[in-house]
Formats: structure tokens, C-alpha cells, sequence
């Protein structure tokens, strides 16, 4: 099974800042992964595919980059919508595996 | 508008079983891969399974292999996901997915509490 990895476990931020959240594959995914935003109670949502591509309707703010077995995930100017738990996923295998996720708090 | 909606969560004893659905809208459901991923409460997310759009290829978590069994309707437009001899750590919101690799699109989940 291919083991995700993700840093930090939570941080604190404010409005405006610029975070960065990375993921780590125990092997090489290639471009097989995803990221997933979920706040509390709710389902996740799909933000970031294929490593670096935007979800339509998701704002441009979010971004995605890397390969093979690492990856970075950034929100440009941290929005009050924008508090919430990351997760990154990959695909490159089965069983599909997941981080552990990031929650980001408000500072 | 994509929905998926899971029902049939709810209490179960150990060693127990538990039938999820999950109906789906709002797309042409034969043409997609579909998947059950999970959330033990306060923890992360857990793929569990996943279908072809045929049913001819399905795909477990081993900590679930012989235990649950997913399938899917077609022409009910419907997912499912049986589980037997339940456990403990089963405990969890199940979540109906569209797809077999990307998750786009995601159901409110469905509780499921494994306890005596």
C-alpha cells in the first residue's frame, strides 16, 4: 500500500497569509494524486486533481504542484471560508490511501 | 445537480450487518466507477471499495475483505455496500463517491455505530 504522509498536522493562519501544505507518497505516484477540503460535518470536497489541476467553480487562490512522490498544496491569500481540514489523496494505486490531513485554524 | 444520497446507517452489535444505499442523481450513474470511502469519528478519511460500471471489477480495503460486499443497480440508478460481522472500528460516517480514483462529487454520509 502506498502510505501518504502530510505536514504540518495543523497550523494557524490568518486572513491574507499565504499556507503551504505538503504531502508525501511512500512511493511514486506520478501525477496520481488529488486534494480535498472538508469542514466540519460535512462531505469533502474536491479541489485540486491530477496533482495541479484547478476543480472547476474552485477558486484560483488554491493550487497544487509535484510529482512522483511529493507534493505542495497552496492557498495564495487565506480566505475566512478557507478554514478547514486538507486532505490529499492518491490514486496511482489500490487501495486508494489518503494523509492524514491538515487542519488549518484560525490565528 | 450531482447527489448522491446514502441511507441505511444506524446502531448495530458486533458481529452484526448493515446494508448502505446509496442513490444516485443527476448523471448518467452506468457510466461512472463509484466508491465508499469512510470517517471513524474525529479521524480521516478511509477508502473501502469501489465498482466498474458494470460490476465487473470491484476492489476492498483489507481491513473490510470478507466482510463487506459492494454492488451496484443500474437501472435503479443505486449503489450499495453490505456489511457483516462488524466490528468496533467500522464505527464511522460512510460516504457514497462518485468515481474509482477521483472523488468528485460526494454524498452527507451515513452513520454507522458498531457497539453493544
Amino acid at each position: 500500500d502506498i502510505q501518504m504522509t502530510q505536514s504540518p498536522s495543523s497550523l494557524s493562519a490568518s486572513v491574507g497569509d499565504r499556507v503551504t501544505i505538503t504531502c508525501q507518497a511512500s512511493q511514486d505516484t506520478s501525477n496520481h494524486l488529488n486534494w480535498y477540503q472538508q469542514k466540519p460535518g460535512k462531505a469533502p470536497k474536491l479541489l485540486i486533481y491530477d496533482a495541479s489541476n484547478l476543480e472547476t467553480g474552485v477558486p484560483s487562490r488554491f493550487s497544487g504542484s509535484g510529482s512522483g512522490t511529493d507534493f505542495t498544496f497552496t492557498i495564495s491569500s487565506l480566505q475566512p471560508e478557507d478554514f478547514a481540514t486538507y486532505y490529499c489523496q492518491q490514486y496511482h494505486s489500490l487501495p486508494r490511501t489518503f494523509g492524514p490531513g491538515t487542519k488549518v485554524a484560525i490565528k | 445537480e450531482v447527489q448522491p444520497v446514502e441511507s441505511g446507517g444506524g446502531l448495530v452489535q458486533p458481529g452484526g450487518s448493515l446494508r448502505l444505499s446509496c442513490a444516485a442523481s443527476g448523471f448518467t450513474f452506468s457510466s461512472y466507477w463509484m466508491s465508499w470511502v469512510r470517517q471513524a469519528p474525529g479521524k480521516g478519511l478511509e477508502w473501502v471499495a469501489n465498482i466498474k460500471q458494470d460490476g465487473s471489477e470491484k476492489y476492498y480495503v483489507d481491513s473490510v475483505k470478507g466482510r463487506f460486499t459492494i454492488s451496484r443497480d443500474n437501472a435503479k440508478n443505486s449503489l450499495f455496500l453490505q456489511m457483516n460481522s462488524l466490528r468496533a472500528e467500522d464505527t464511522a460516517v460512510y460516504y457514497c463517491a462518485r468515481g474509482g480514483s477521483t472523488f468528485r462529487y460526494w454524498g452527507q454520509g451515513t452513520l454507522v455505530t458498531v457497539s453493544s
